[in-house]
């Protein structure tokens, strides 16, 4: 255990479901990160929040809505997925506030998402 | 995008040092270079950061370049449970996040 635990681990689910990511952390940090990691390809920045605010949003379509109730916990709701969206999907928290690269990141195990 | 340059893929023999290479000639002066390996079906797992100076932890060193423009990951003996993706990441200032690249594949042959 890394200190952030995602549930689930694994994820099937069909183009019309609805279904979420969760994404928890108890390390005191104050930013989390939603990040996509496709097959072949490096780990792509979805969102960013700080201190729950959200700081990025990287272009991401809206069939993938985050939301982050307080600082230890994140969640990704998904909705209308295309099968292209199937990857691992990876959440990360850090102390970071203002930038610099001082602190690092701690990262879940993911969770593996396949569209069918 | 990131701005860091590696080798696609490296091979080492177990129990021997392995020196993973890395280029980032636009660093800024206060980037901190950053590197995190991640193995099979698990997250990115942080490994060493630095600044300027060398810097050695229980799972690496870090040796970087007098002109910040290169530095190397140095891990002492190598093992069957260091294969894995390493990246060298400088932090985004601009997006105020970590941009990875693909990264370096170290294969550790017994």
């Amino acid at each position: 255990e890394t200190g952030v635990t995602q549930t689930p681990r694994h994820l099937v689910m069909g183009m019309t479901n609805k279904k979420s990511l969760k994404c928890e952390q108890h390390l005191g940090h104050n930013a989390m990160y939603w990040y996509k990691q496709s097959a072949k390809k490096p780990l792509e920045l979805m969102f960013v929040y700080n201190f729950k605010e959200q700081t990025e949003n990287n272009s991401v379509p809206s069939r993938f809505s985050p939301e982050c109730p307080n600082s230890s916990h994140l969640f990704l709701h998904l909705h209308t997925l295309q099968p292209e969206d199937s990857a691992l999907y990876l959440c990360a928290s850090s102390q970071e506030v203002a930038g610099q690269g001082l602190f690092g990141y701690t990262f879940g195990s993911g969770t593996r998402l396949t569209i069918v | 995008d990131a701005k860091t340059t590696q080798p696609n893929s490296m091979e080492s023999n177990e129990e021997e040092p392995v020196h993973l290479p890395c280029n980032h000639s636009t660093i800024s002066g206060t980037d901190y270079i950053h590197w995190y390996r991640q193995l099979p079906s698990q997250g990115p797992e942080y490994v060493i950061h630095g600044l300027t100076s060398n810097v050695n932890n229980r799972m690496a060193s870090l040796a970087i370049a007098e002109d910040r423009k290169s530095s190397t990951l140095i891990l002492h003996r190598a093992t069957l449970r260091d294969a894995a993706v390493y990246y060298c990441i400088l932090y985004d200032n601009y997006g105020q996040n970590f941009v990875f690249g693909p990264g370096t594949r170290l294969s550790v042959l017994p």
